[in-house]
């Protein structure tokens, strides 16, 4: 199994650009969620699907942010406009059920100039 | 006040120590519990699950205290390889479809 795979690894884009985000779960994995790390705020949850439907974006930041899952093996995060203050990792993470953990793509470093 | 709240370190230990971390959360409706290893630079990883009973996996034992909403992990006969941040993680409870909250981290420096 290939594991979370996220691209890009890095993004450097001017500020008012859009950037989109791409990650594809682990097969038979039904459950998706969108974190975001900073090192004054940590591990952040922006966004959480099950079975390819969001059920909890409580955690988007504001309207630039948007998130969509067209099917069980791909989602994206698309910021619009993007702006300095959203520099930080994103990561994608799937799972398979409630007591089980996450496992965790490698991430895609944003930094917005 | 953050949900999961962690001693942020860093700890720095010699070779061979005992060490051991706390975390405290504050939604009683958790079901699941976890520790996560982060390298620097890198993705979280799943350590190991924390079960009410508590549980060991080789140098690794981890204790839940539901009534205090404590959890702790104790690493003996630390390595240099145990040099990470360790992140507590808790689930957000059925409101939140069982997402996961994470800690903020607590640092480890294993030195020769």
């Amino acid at each position: 199994d290939a594991g979370v795979i996220q691209s890009p690894r890095h993004e450097v884009t001017e500020m008012g650009q859009e950037v989109t985000l791409r990650c594809k779960p682990i097969s038979g994995h039904n459950s998706l969620f969108w974190y975001r790390q900073t090192m004054m705020r940590g591990l952040e949850l922006l966004i959480y699907f099950n079975n390819n439907v969001p059920i909890d974006d409580s955690g988007m930041p504001e309207d630039r942010f948007s998130a969509k899952m067209p099917n069980a093996s791909f989602s994206t995060l698309k910021i619009q406009p993007s702006e300095p203050r959203d520099s930080a990792v994103y990561f994608c993470a799937s799972s398979s059920g409630v007591n089980y953990g996450y496992t965790f793509g490698s991430g895609t470093r944003l930094t917005v100039v | 006040r953050k949900e999961v709240e962690q001693d942020p370190g860093p700890f720095n230990v010699p070779e061979g120590a005992t060490v051991a971390f706390n975390c405290t959360y504050s939604n009683s409706a958790s079901q699941s519990f976890f520790w996560y290893r982060q390298d620097c630079r890198k993705e979280p990883k799943l350590l190991m699950s924390v079960y009410s009973s508590g549980n060991e996996d080789g140098r690794f034992t981890a204790q839940l205290n539901r009534a205090s909403q404590y959890i702790s992990l104790l690493i003996r006969d630390s390595k240099l390889s145990d040099s990470a941040t360790y992140l507590c993680v808790v689930n957000m409870g059925r409101h939140s479809g069982y997402a996961l909250n994470f800690g903020k981290g607590t640092s480890l420096l294993v030195t020769p």
